[in-house]
């Protein structure tokens, strides 16, 4: 079975210091997986991708993920946080042959402190 | 804006009422999906749709009716609803079968009195 879990529901940084969301995944084949942010009462915005290219993924706002098949892992960093950067974080995979279904983790609350 | 684009941003709606959501996407993409997110819940797929006809209906209540009318909409009617189903509803789009992600709209926030 396909499964998506996020290790932390809330993690706490100081502005300036880097981010680590982890998440790991269960998936037969190789899967597509997407780091998507929600900020309050808004929809999901695309951090980034991976769709078994390059293993470093780069998104946007100076976010990075990881893809390490060994640990199926796709961990989501940022060198330095900004308050902006506060909001949710869902890890997503998209299984290989399932007629365009994502499976959800259950989402990292990530909180910022001046 | 995404791309995808969701009306109306908030509904508050009473139990007996009648009412429709309705998704727009502008990009091209030939499937359309309804999530329903609950407070300190994942997100629940609802329906999927591709190519217009629906593939997907996750055991929802029949209370719930989508319509796809064509591949840039999607509409969600909604009757007899229960206070349970006060959620964030977010439409999203793909091209094919998602595996380069979706495009989600802004959701829209139902409160059932």
């Amino acid at each position: 079975a396909q499964s998506v879990t996020q290790l932390d529901s809330h993690v706490s940084v100081s502005e300036g210091t880097p981010v680590l969301l982890r998440c790991n995944y269960s998936s037969s084949y190789s899967p597509s997986l997407f780091w998507y942010v929600q900020h309050p009462n808004k929809g999901l915005q695309l951090l980034l991708k991976y769709t078994s290219a390059a293993t470093l993924v780069k998104g946007i706002n100076g976010f990075e993920a990881e893809f390490k098949k060994s640990e199926t892992s796709f961990h989501l960093t940022k060198p330095s946080a900004h308050m902006s950067d506060a909001a949710e974080y869902f890890c997503v995979v998209a299984p290989y042959n399932q007629g365009g279904k994502l499976i959800f983790g259950q989402g990292t609350e990530l909180s910022v402190k001046p | 804006e995404t791309g995808v684009t969701q009306t109306p941003r908030h509904l508050v709606m009473g139990m007996t009422n009648k009412k429709s959501l309705k998704c727009e996407q502008h990009l091209g993409h030939n499937a359309m999906y309804w999530y329903k997110q609950s407070a300190k819940k994942p997100l629940e797929l609802m329906f999927v749709y591709s190519l217009e006809e629906r593939v997907e209906n996750n055991s929802v209540p029949s209370r719930f009716s989508p319509e796809c009318p064509n591949s840039s909409h999607l509409f969600l009617h909604l009757h007899t609803l229960q206070p349970e189903d006060s959620a964030l509803y977010l439409c999203a789009s793909s091209q094919d079968q998602g595996n380069y992600g979706y495009t989600f709209g802004s959701g829209t926030r139902l409160t059932v009195v």
